[in-house]
């Protein structure tokens, strides 16, 4: 098993929609837990943090469940501007590894 | 405030030449990761420095190495390259040792002919 797995999509929505990004995690053991976001082309950008309560920011939703190792991403209303690859992160090891995991990545495309 | 910055922006070398690739972190931070992202694959992680020290590398073969000098900034060197080295390599900094929340530069396009 992979040790972060995402699906690659990719997942093509109009504007306005709904859509939700999963992403399974191998530790059980693992402790934190982010999305990132990468444009075509730059470098990966911090988009949220996952807290275990979930949390909230603006049109984006992130949950955690431990108890089936997998986190979610959950975008309202899709703009023109979400159109992305969006990464799942986890902090596998703590911080005395010092080595994020990173997904592949699931890209979205929002179409007018 | 300045970002993370990385030069050169690209690199074209032949195979079993050596490049060197350069990262200034954000200011105050102290911890430089360096990853490599190759086309269709996700971020690998290879080398994480943190006060002048190696504190951890992934899985990658002892010709990637680098160092980090007391202005925090830190090179990346990959000797006798081979073509699967091209790739893009993304530095990161963070401010809390242990890389919990990266700022990436724009990164370096490595292509090896």
């Amino acid at each position: 098993r992979k040790e972060v797995e995402q699906d690659p999509g990719p997942f093509n929505v109009p504007e306005g929609a709904t859509v939700a990004f999963n992403c399974t995690y191998s530790n059980s053991a693992s402790q934190s837990f982010f999305w990132y976001r990468q444009d075509c082309r730059k470098e990966p950008k911090l988009l949220m943090s996952v807290y275990s309560s979930g949390n909230e920011d603006g049109r984006f939703t992130a949950q955690l469940n431990r108890a089936s190792q997998y986190i979610s991403l959950l975008i309202r209303d899709s703009k023109l501007s979400d159109s992305a690859t969006y990464l799942c992160v986890v902090n596998m090891y703590g911080g005395s590894q010092g080595n994020l995991i990173f997904g592949k990545g699931t890209k979205l495309s929002v179409k007018p | 405030e300045a970002g993370v910055t990385q030069s050169p922006t690209h690199l074209i070398k032949t195979r079993g030449q050596q490049a060197t690739l350069r990262c200034s972190p954000i200011s105050g931070h102290t911890s430089v990761y360096w990853y490599q992202q190759a086309l269709g694959l996700g971020l690998q992680f290879l080398l994480w420095y943190d006060e002048g020290e190696e504190r951890n590398r992934g899985n990658f073969p002892p010709r990637f190495s680098g160092r980090q000098f007391p202005n925090y900034s830190s090179e990346l060197n990959v000797n006798a390259l081979e073509l699967e080295d091209s790739a893009l390599y993304l530095c990161a900094s963070s401010l809390i040792q242990g890389g919990e929340k990266l700022f990436f530069g724009s990164g370096t396009q490595l292509s090896v002919l």
